[in-house]
């Protein structure tokens, strides 16, 4: 299986800050990278797929790049609703894998 | 908006079958693949399997021995089946549908809600 690994795990910001959050797969997995957040008790929602397309819905302040084995989530500016846990996963081989998450507080 | 809800048993006992249902409602269960996944403490996310429509699955090789899961178009359902379950397999479990994108699998766009599955005698 492709392991993905997230760093930091944890992460202290504030609202209005930017924020950049790594994942690193262990093999060339090309652009087929995909990030979820996840608040407490909910599912997680779909944030960006292929590594850089943002689903309808989500706001313009998330982006996301990379190929190959580095991959990166940025939010440009945070708000009060991103403080979450997020997670990356690929989709390049069966079984697809997901990081062990990153947590964002206040 | 789809919208997809687990249901079943929370709490089975060790070596007996693991049961749940989605339901899919708002949209129609053809031309999409229906997904079971897992999260716990110890493992995280996990892919356990999908459905096609067509009633084509493909499951996770870790799980592939235990686990079935099957179509119900008629009713707009799918479901899981996990044998032989221990401890290891207390999980929330979550149904997703994968966003069909072009040429591009296994981004999930649709939850459910997550159910709790806790194996315990």
């Amino acid at each position: 299986d492709f392991q993905m690994t997230q760093s930091p795990s944890s992460l202290s910001a504030s609202v209005g800050d930017r924020v950049t959050i790594t994942c690193r797969a262990s093999r060339n997995i090309d652009t087929y990278l995909n990030w979820y957040q996840q608040k407490p008790g909910k599912a997680p929602k779909l944030l960006i797929y292929a590594a850089s397309s943002l689903p309808s819905g989500v706001p313009s302040r998330f982006s996301g790049s990379g190929s190959g084995t580095l991959f990166t989530l940025t939010i440009s500016s945070l708000q009060l609703e991103d403080f979450a846990t997020y997670f990356c996963q690929q989709s390049y081989s069966v079984p697809p894998t997901f990081g062990g998450g990153t947590k964002m507080e206040i | 908006q789809v919208q997809l809800q687990e249901s079943g048993p929370g709490l089975v006992k060790p070596s007996e079958t693991l049961s749940l249902t989605c339901t899919v409602s708002g949209g129609s269960i053809s031309f999409y693949s229906w997904n079971w996944l897992r999260q716990s403490p110890g493992k995280g996310l996990e892919w356990i399997g999908y459905t096609y429509y067509t009633g084509n699955t493909n499951y996770n090789p870790s799980l592939k021995s235990r686990v079935t899961i099957s179509v119900d178009t008629s009713e707009n359902q799918f479901s899981l089946r996990l044998t032989s379950v221990t401890t290891a397999d207390t999980a929330v479990y979550f149904c997703a549908r994968d966003a069909g994108y072009s040429d591009y699998d296994y981004a999930f766009d649709f939850w459910g809600q997550g159910t709790v599955v806790t194996v315990s005698s």
